[in-house]
């Protein structure tokens, strides 16, 4: 069955530096995400992206962060300089149409240290 | 406010026994999914009922939505100890993107 699949699975950086997350979406959708968990908190959008470019974003998702989709295969996350409260799960998602669910990945943990 | 908050915030059962979880929101819906999440994985899509249904089954699940409420159940029917895990509502209030707002979750643990 196809999945989203993420790299890294867990990723420890230090405070200033930057980070990037991999993510391949299953290969027939369209519409992209992120999302990330802090340690027992919610789950909380950071961005959509469809048709090579941003459709939405959350407050969250400021100067510092980044989203590509370089190759047609890969949507990447960057970080530009991370920082302590950026240390969370993300979670990379994707969907073939805006009327259903969502497939998510298995995360990416981030530490900053 | 809060959009997606979910009731119990923790829930232990035995196995066998059916568990229920709700769901309330603040705004109108496009739609509610549930999503199940594994201690430490991702979130897997369980279920999604649209603002003009009521009622849907899947499986052992069974969701039900209440609009003039804002409220939405899941419930798990005979449960086994592998449904052990949080489980997540979340709703998406239209417009472009599915931009899920989740809840806190219900941490469901199942005693063999």
């Amino acid at each position: 069955e196809p999945e989203v699949t993420q790299t890294p699975s867990h990723q420890v950086t230090q405070m200033g530096q930057e980070v990037i997350l991999r993510c391949v979406p299953i290969s027939n959708h369209l519409y992209f995400y992120w999302y990330r968990q802090i340690l027992g908190q919610k789950v909380e959008f950071l961005v959509s992206f469809y048709n090579n470019e941003i459709s939405e974003k959350s407050e969250i998702f400021d100067d510092q962060f980044s989203v590509e989709r370089p190759d047609g295969s890969n949507f990447t996350l960057k970080i530009r300089s991370t920082k302590l409260e950026d240390s969370a799960m993300y979670f990379c998602a994707s969907s073939p149409d805006l009327t259903g669910e969502l497939f998510f990945g298995e995360g990416s943990r981030l530490t900053v240290l | 406010s809060q959009q997606g908050e979910e009731d119990p915030q923790a829930l232990s059962i035995q196995e066998g026994e059916n568990a229920t979880m709700n769901c309330s929101y603040k705004t109108s819906i496009n739609n509610l999914q549930w999503y199940r999440q594994n201690s430490g994985r991702g979130l897997v899509h369980l279920i999604l009922i649209r603002s003009n249904e009521r009622e849907k089954h899947s499986g052992r699940l069974r969701v039900t939505l209440d609009t003039s409420k804002k409220s939405s159940s899941l419930l798990i029917t005979a449960s086994r100890a592998a449904d052990t895990a949080s489980y997540f509502c979340a709703t998406v209030t239209g417009g472009g993107a599915q931009k899920l707002v989740f809840g806190q979750g219900t941490r469901l643990t199942i005693n063999p």
